[in-house]
C-alpha cells in the first residue's frame, strides 16, 4: 500500500525565513510523488511533481523538493517565504494502477510579517 | 486550455435529499476522480471513472455514485445525505498512459447538509 505521512499540521515562519514542510512516504515501489497547494475555499493546484530525472525538483513560486530514497522523504522547501505563501500544502502519491492519489493530513503554513 | 470546471460552487441541503454534482475535465483528459475534503477526515478518494467506466472506487457507502458520459464530463451523485456529507467535494481530470501524470484539479463544490 501506498501512503505519505506529513510532519507538523501547522507551520509558522516569519517572511524572509526558511520554508520546511516535510513529508515521508511508504511504497514499495518507486513512488510517484507531488506536491499540491490550497488556498482558501479553492481547489489544489500543482506545486512540482517527482520525476525519476532528477532528486531535486524545482516547482512553481520558488518552491523545490528533493527525493531521497534512504529516507523515503520528499521535503518540500523555499529559502525565503512570502506573505502570499500562506496555504495549505499537501504531500500525495499516486497510485501505480490509476489514477488515485493518497494525500498527507496537510500542512497549514503561515507567514509572520 | 480551460481548466476543470465544477458546478455549483455552493449547494445547501436537507437530510435525506439527494445532490448531483457536476464536473468538466480539461479537454483532452479522459481520466476523472472525485474527492471528498473534510476538516476531520482530510482528502478521501471516492472514485475515479476512465472511458465511462469506474475504474477505481474508495471506500464509501453505496449512497455515493457517479458516472462518466462520452464526452469526459462526469457527475456524482450522493443519495439521503446525511449531515456528516458536508464537505468540499474536489473534482480532478488527468491524461492517461503518460507516466507521473498528475492530477489538475476544480475549485470544488461545497455542499452543506442541514
Amino acid at each position: 500500500a501506498q501512503s505519505v505521512t506529513q510532519l507538523g499540521s501547522h507551520v509558522s515562519v516569519s517572511e524572509g525565513a526558511l520554508v520546511l514542510l516535510r513529508c515521508n512516504y511508504s511504497s514499495s515501489v518507486p513512488p510517484y510523488l507531488f506536491w499540491y497547494v490550497q488556498y482558501p475555499n479553492q481547489g489544489l493546484q500543482l506545486l512540482l511533481k517527482y520525476t525519476s530525472a532528477a532528486t531535486l525538483v524545482k516547482g512553481i513560486n520558488g518552491f523545490e523538493a528533493e527525493f531521497k530514497k534512504s529516507e523515503t522523504s520528499f521535503h518540500l522547501t523555499k529559502p525565503s517565504a512570502h506573505m502570499s505563501d500562506a496555504a495549505e500544502y499537501f504531500c500525495a502519491v499516486r497510485s501505480n494502477t490509476g489514477n488515485q492519489f493518497y494525500f498527507g493530513t496537510g500542512t497549514s503554513l503561515t507567514v509572520i510579517p | 486550455k480551460a481548466g476543470v470546471t465544477q458546478t455549483p460552487r455552493y449547494l445547501i441541503k436537507t437530510r435525506g435529499q439527494q445532490v448531483t454534482l457536476s464536473c468538466s475535465p480539461i479537454s483532452g483528459h479522459r481520466s476523472v476522480s472525485w474527492y471528498q475534503q473534510t476538516p476531520g477526515q482530510g482528502l478521501q478518494f471516492l472514485f475515479e471513472y476512465f472511458s465511462e467506466t469506474q475504474r477505481n472506487k474508495g471506500n464509501f457507502p453505496g449512497r455515493f455514485s457517479g458516472r462518466q458520459f462520452s464526452n469526459s464530463r462526469s457527475e456524482m451523485n450522493v443519495s439521503t445525505l446525511e449531515l456528516g456529507d458536508s464537505a468540499l467535494y474536489l473534482c480532478a481530470s488527468s491524461l492517461v498512459g503518460e507516466e507521473n501524470t498528475e492530477a489538475f484539479f476544480g475549485q470544488g463544490t461545497r455542499l452543506t447538509v442541514v
